[in-house]
């Protein structure tokens, strides 16, 4: 059985750009969750995914969207890059919204 | 909304030593979950313990434990014998035990990092 998996480790952006980054769910998970944590701070929810549909949201702009696929693998999007939006980016997932999360290792993504 | 402090940036014990790693909350809520993660240097979040609102008793996993008081919306994680490998940050985290959104998201404090001395 294979864990929670994201791509890349890490990334480097120029301010303005686009990027996705791409979150393997372990066997037998249909929901992935979205966290974002800065620099000396804890995880920030940006969003869960259940079951390819958008199934909440925390504040963060539009211009950081979502998907997830069939085998529950989910990507996320970002546009515009700003220099806040520098961060580890982590991926979590479960086998329903209320269980037990599971988290990734990250992608550590840089804003220049 | 709820929120979770975590009032202590850094601490650090010897080894095979205890140390308690401090939580406070803040939640109109009666039923919800609370969690300590642990985060090493190799990133990735790793659930500790878990502890339901609902249960009195507080919760034991080896030699970590936590005093959950829900009146006083405070919940320390302890570990007792001190290993190096305990080394780490530790999260504190939050989530309600109903979604009308739909999604349980955790709501995590800043963290407390830990230092084990040899």
């Amino acid at each position: 059985e294979t864990g929670v998996t994201q791509s890349p480790t890490h990334l480097i952006k120029t301010r303005g750009q686009q990027v996705t980054l791409r979150c393997s769910s372990q066997s037998g998970h249909n929901t992935v969750s979205w966290y974002q944590q800065a620099l000396g701070q804890g995880p920030q929810f940006i969003f869960q995914y259940y079951r390819e549909e958008e199934n909440g949201r925390g504040n963060f702009p539009p211009r950081f969207s979502g998907l997830q696929f069939p085998n529950y693998s989910s990507e996320l999007n970002v546009n515009a890059l700003e220099l806040d939006d520098s961060a580890l980016y982590l991926c979590a997932s479960s086998s329903r919204p209320a269980a037990e999360a599971f988290f990734g290792q990250g992608t550590r993504l840089t804003v220049v | 909304a709820q929120t979770v402090t975590q009032s202590q940036p850094e601490m650090s014990v010897q080894e095979a030593e205890t140390v308690t790693l401090s939580c406070t909350y803040d939640t109109s809520e009666s039923d919800y979950y609370l969690f300590w993660y642990k985060q090493p240097p190799s990133r990735q979040m790793i659930l500790v313990i878990r502890q339901e609102a609902y249960k009195q008793q507080n919760a034991t996993e080896n030699r970590f434990s936590v005093n959950f008081q829900k009146a006083a919306k405070s919940f320390s994680l302890k570990i007792s014998d001190s290993q190096l490998g305990d080394a780490a940050m530790y999260f504190c985290a939050y989530r309600s035990a109903y979604s009308g959104a739909g999604s349980y998201q955790l709501t995590f404090g800043k963290g407390t990092k830990l230092s084990v001395i040899p």
